[in-house]
This record gives structure tokens, sequence and C-alpha cells, in this order.
């Protein structure tokens, strides 16, 4: 089973729409939690931490669900610019980080 | 805040030719430093984590005799591929993270790998 998992997708919605996210994590002592964002052919770039009280920034709102075991990403009000892979982080207290392998979004006009 | 540097963008070169990329954290001290590699469409792979003055801890089957890594200080960490060859094409990025595993990695721009 792999460490971090997320919905491929693609997501495909027009502009103005609302879209979640979920990643689920294996591993119950992980400590860290985090958004990045992944252009085509680019780096990831940190879209937000998430923090245990669920946190906004925004239109993106991310929130951690320890019971359930996952993470989530919302945003409103989708813009064209968020078109992109958006990859969850799950850090252990060993040092390590795990990434998903990332959901496409598709914002379209 | 939270710059990370990494060169070159783009190499081609010849098969048996060995490759350096540099990673730097311009604006922080990086207490740990990580590699990772990305195939196209694919997720990112972690090949190595290393912690300044420190020998790297490789991942499962990443060879540390083909993938040098060296983090001489709290800001530079270089990846040195030897002797490449066209199955180690990819895209290779690095992280840095100053602290503990609860902050985030800050990623350089990515180095694209191409041998002929």
């Amino acid at each position: 089973r792999k460490e971090v998992e997320q919905d491929p997708g693609p997501f495909n919605v027009p502009e103005g729409a609302t879209v979640a996210f979920n990643c689920t994590y294996s591993n119950s002592a992980s400590q860290s939690f985090f958004w990045y964002r992944q252009d085509c052919r680019k780096e990831p770039k940190l879209l937000m931490s998430v923090y245990s009280s669920g946190n906004e920034d925004g239109r993106f709102t991310a929130q951690l669900n320890r019971a359930s075991q996952y993470i989530s990403l919302l945003i409103r009000d989708s813009k064209l610019s968020d078109s992109a892979t958006y990859l969850c982080a799950v850090g252990d207290n060993f040092n390590k980080f795990y990434f998903g392998s990332g959901t496409k979004l598709n914002v379209k006009p | 805040g939270a710059v990370v540097s990494q060169h070159p963008s783009w190499v081609i070169c010849k098969s048996g030719t060995s490759v350096k990329i540099e990673c730097r954290s311009l604006d922080f001290q990086a207490t740990t430093m990580f590699w990772y590699r990305q195939f196209p469409k694919q997720s990112l792979m972690l090949m190595a984590t290393s912690n300044e003055g420190s020998k790297a801890t490789y991942e499962q089957g990443v060879e540390k005799d083909k993938f040098l890594i060296n983090h001489a200080s709290l800001t530079l960490s270089t990846l040195t591929v030897t002797s490449a060859h066209p199955e180690d094409s990819s895209f290779y990025i690095c992280s840095a993270r100053f602290g503990l595993s609860n902050q985030p990695q800050h990623f350089g721009d990515g180095t694209r790998l191409s041998i002929l």
C-alpha cells in the first residue's frame, strides 16, 4: 500500500466552480501535512501547510482529518490559472516526506 | 523568502559523461536537502536525503556510487550523476528544509537531464 494516495483525475471544471481534492495517508503517526502545486515541466511550489484546525488562504481551504487519515484541499471560484497538478505531502517523524502522485486540475473557460 | 536555486536547468550530453547538479538555499540555512527524480507523468521519487556534513541516506534501489551526493555546507548540496546513460534521463529536483520534519520543503527549479 502506498504511503500517500491521491485520485489522479483529471478534474475538469468550469471557471468559477468549487472543486475539492482528497489525499489519504497510511501512517497514523504522520506529523506534518502540505499541499503543493506543480505546473507542467516545472518544480513543485508550496501552496499551503495543513494545520489540525484547518486553515484558509484566500480561495484555498485545507483541512486535516486525523481519524480518517486524509487531508483535503478546497478551491473556490476556480480560475484558469489554477490549472495544475496538486500534490499532497505528508511528513513522518523521521525526517521524511511522502508525496502523492498528484491530482490534475483543468479549469476551462 | 525560502528561495532554492538549482543549476543547471538543462543538460544535454553524451552517454558516459558525468553531470554535476548544484542546489543552493539562497536566503536560509538548509538543515536537510533532498534529491528527487521525476519521470514524465509520474510522481516525485525520493532518491536521497542529506544533512550538512554527513553522508547522504539513499532510498532503496538508488545506487550511491552512481548518484554521488555532497552536502558540504548549510546552503549547498550537489548531485553528480556518474557515467550517465540514456536511462538516467529525467527531471532531477532538489529541495531544502530548515529545521524539523514539520517544516515544508522548498524546491529548486529542477534540472532536465537528457543523455544521448
